[in-house]
This record gives C-alpha cells, sequence and structure tokens, in this order.
C-alpha cells in the first residue's frame, strides 16, 4: 500500500513564507490525487482548506495556495501570522477509491 | 451549506461493535457522484481514513481495518453509518464523517470496560 509523506515539522517566521510538501511513495502526485490540505488546530476538528489541489474554500485565507511541485502537492503560505501555526494534513485519493492522508506537518510560528 | 453531524455511543466495550451514524443536512446525500467518508484519530495521534460509501452502496475501506469495518448509507433518512466489530483500546479516537470539503465535529468514542 502507498504511504502518503510529509514533513513531520517546519518552522516560518511571522510574515515569512513556506511550503509544505505531499508525496506519495507510488511515484509523482498528479491532480489525478485529487489532492486537499487540511489545517487543525489544538483541540478542533480539522477544517478543509484546498481540495483538488488548488482550490480554496470560501473560508480559506489567501495567504494560502496549493499547487503542484516536483512530483509533490504543495501547500504555500505567504506572509505567515501566528494563528497559522497548527498541524497540516495532506489527503490523496488512489485507484478504486482509496483514501490515505500524510502523517502531518507540525508548523510552528516563530 | 452542507453539515454533517456525527452520533452514537461515547464508550464502547472490548470485543463489541462501534456504531455511527452520520447525518447530513443542507443537501442530498443522493445528489453527488462524491462518496462520504469516515475518518478517525486516536489522541495525539494523526488522521487515519477508514473508508467511504458513494450513495450508490458501493464501498472502499481501508485494508488494515477491512475485516472490522462495514459503512453503510440510508438514503431515505439522508444518514451514512459505521460499524466497527471487535474492538480493542487501539479503536479509541475521535471520529469524523466527512464530504469532500465538509467534515463533521467529530465524536470522541472510547473503548473501555
Amino acid at each position: 500500500q502507498a504511504v502518503v509523506t510529509q514533513e513531520p515539522s517546519l518552522t516560518v517566521s511571522p510574515g515569512g513564507t513556506v511550503t509544505l510538501t505531499c508525496g506519495s511513495t507510488t511515484g509523482a502526485v498528479t491532480s489525478g490525487h485529487y489532492p486537499y490540505w487540511f489545517q487543525q488546530r489544538p483541540g478542533q476538528a480539522p477544517r478543509t482548506l484546498i481540495y483538488d489541489t488548488s482550490y480554496k474554500q470560501s473560508w480559506t485565507p489567501a495567504r494560502f495556495s496549493g499547487s503542484l511541485l516536483g512530483g509533490k502537492a504543495a501547500l504555500t503560505l505567504s506572509g505567515a501570522q501566528p494563528e497559522d501555526e497548527a498541524e497540516y494534513y495532506c489527503m490523496l485519493s488512489y485507484s478504486g477509491a482509496h483514501v490515505l492522508f500524510g502523517g502531518g506537518t507540525k508548523l510552528t510560528v516563530l | 451549506q452542507l453539515q454533517l453531524q456525527e452520533s452514537g455511543p461515547g464508550l464502547v466495550k472490548p470485543s463489541e461493535t462501534l456504531s455511527l451514524t452520520c447525518t447530513v443536512s443542507g443537501g442530498s446525500i443522493s445528489s453527488t457522484s462524491y462518496y462520504w467518508g469516515w475518518i478517525r484519530q486516536p489522541p495525539g495521534k494523526g488522521l487515519e481514513y477508514i473508508g467511504n460509501i458513494y450513495y450508490s452502496g458501493s464501498t472502499s475501506y481501508n485494508p488494515s481495518l477491512k475485516s472490522r469495518v462495514t459503512i453503510s448509507v440510508d438514503t431515505s433518512k439522508n444518514q451514512f453509518s459505521l460499524k466497527l466489530s471487535s474492538v480493542t483500546a487501539a479503536d479509541t479516537a475521535v471520529y469524523y464523517c466527512a464530504h469532500r470539503a465538509y467534515w463533521g465535529q467529530g465524536t470522541l468514542v472510547t473503548v473501555s470496560s
């Protein structure tokens, strides 16, 4: 079975830019994996930031964007705010409607 | 806007079957070609995809849970359900139902005697 990979932790300075990535052990991530990105703050349910690679929800701050980068899905945060400190999960869909989550990236704004 | 709400017992005994229901409002469970899913998160750990179902009844399960999981849909009630059999303490988690970008708030299920 495939494994979805994410950086365990990243740090960004307030106002800075950081890119989180989401890879697959089966090969390059493509739009056909319909990548999702979720943000989860402590004690809260995950909320969807990005779906289908790059589409935003109505509540997604403009500073977040999704893309494909170097064979991976990517979530870029431009102009980090203290409230962006959270755990970020990506999710990929495989054939047969099989879905996998990455292990999560703990983002620190410091 | 679509809303999902999980419901079910918060405490299940070891070896018994965990049963949860997700009630959908703000839209029809039959009106979409996208699947309806269950996800769980053990305390302090990451997200784990349990499985999903289309309104037609077609299902897909996490291979690691497949032997114990059943997901069903009741279009007349606009609900879909999860059953997980032979539970152990390792199945203690917050269980979420979800559809595309929309998630329920989650419900904590503890497995304990």
